[in-house]
């Protein structure tokens, strides 16, 4: 079993409409990152969370550390957020673990 | 201040071939990754240095590669008598420890894709 659990796998969503991609981890972790990842293969981060919530523009993530679990949330959802979203923690001083990717499509 | 850069951007291979990636991270980040991703997968670590130290190599990397960071600036990641299953996105990413920046935000490449035929 992964460490690092996504659902869903896949979601398509229509313009405008609320999207939420979940996490859930089974390992004590110092960090949890959420990141975009484009055609083409470019990875960004978009949060990077250790309690609570963090807000960028129409992006929110939450993290509940006692549930080992995390949520990434799209408001208004545009056809430009179409990408893949992983969810990723850090173990330790360096490690990364990585979910296998939410795709999400939106359409105009 | 440029990102991280990887080349080439897309090899193509035969099965056996030898094949080099370069990997030049942001100036100054002392921490360098490779990963692996193949399609529809997330990453998998397969390495890391801190200058020029490399501190873990991962189970995934069989004795057929192998990895350098020599002046802890620009890295290579060789891959020697490759084979199909070898064929994946492989991509670095480079993070700091100075002040004023987490080294827990890692920044990444556009990565290098490999086909094996």
């Amino acid at each position: 079993k992964n460490e690092v659990e996504q659902s869903p796998q896949n979601l398509t969503a229509q313009e405008g409409e609320f999207i939420t991609i979940n996490c859930s981890y089974s390992v004590g972790i110092s960090a949890l990152h959420w990141l975009q990842q484009h055609p083409g293969g470019g990875i960004v981060s978009l949060f990077m969370l250790s309690s609570g919530k963090k807000k960028h523009g129409r992006l929110i993530a939450t993290i509940n550390i006692q549930e080992k679990h995390s949520s990434l949330h799209i408001t208004a959802s545009h056809p430009r957020d179409s990408a893949v979203y992983i969810c990723a923690v850090h173990r330790n001083d360096y490690k990364l673990s990585f979910g296998a990717g939410t795709t999400v499509t939106v359409r105009a | 201040d440029t990102g991280v850069s990887q080349d080439p951007r897309h090899k193509i291979t035969k099965r056996g071939q030898n094949v080099t990636f370069r990997c030049d991270p942001i100036s100054e980040h002392n921490r360098l990754y490779w990963y692996r991703q193949t399609l529809g997968q997330g990453p998998e670590f397969l390495t890391y240095f801190q200058n020029e130290a490399q501190l873990e190599k991962s189970r995934l990397l069989s004795d057929r590669f192998s990895a350098e960071r020599p002046k802890g600036s620009f890295s290579t990641l060789e891959i020697q008598r490759t084979e199909q299953g070898d064929s994946a996105m492989y991509l670095c990413a480079s993070s700091s420890d100075s002040s004023g920046g987490d080294w827990r935000t890692q920044y990444f490449g556009p990565g290098t894709r490999l086909t094996v035929l």
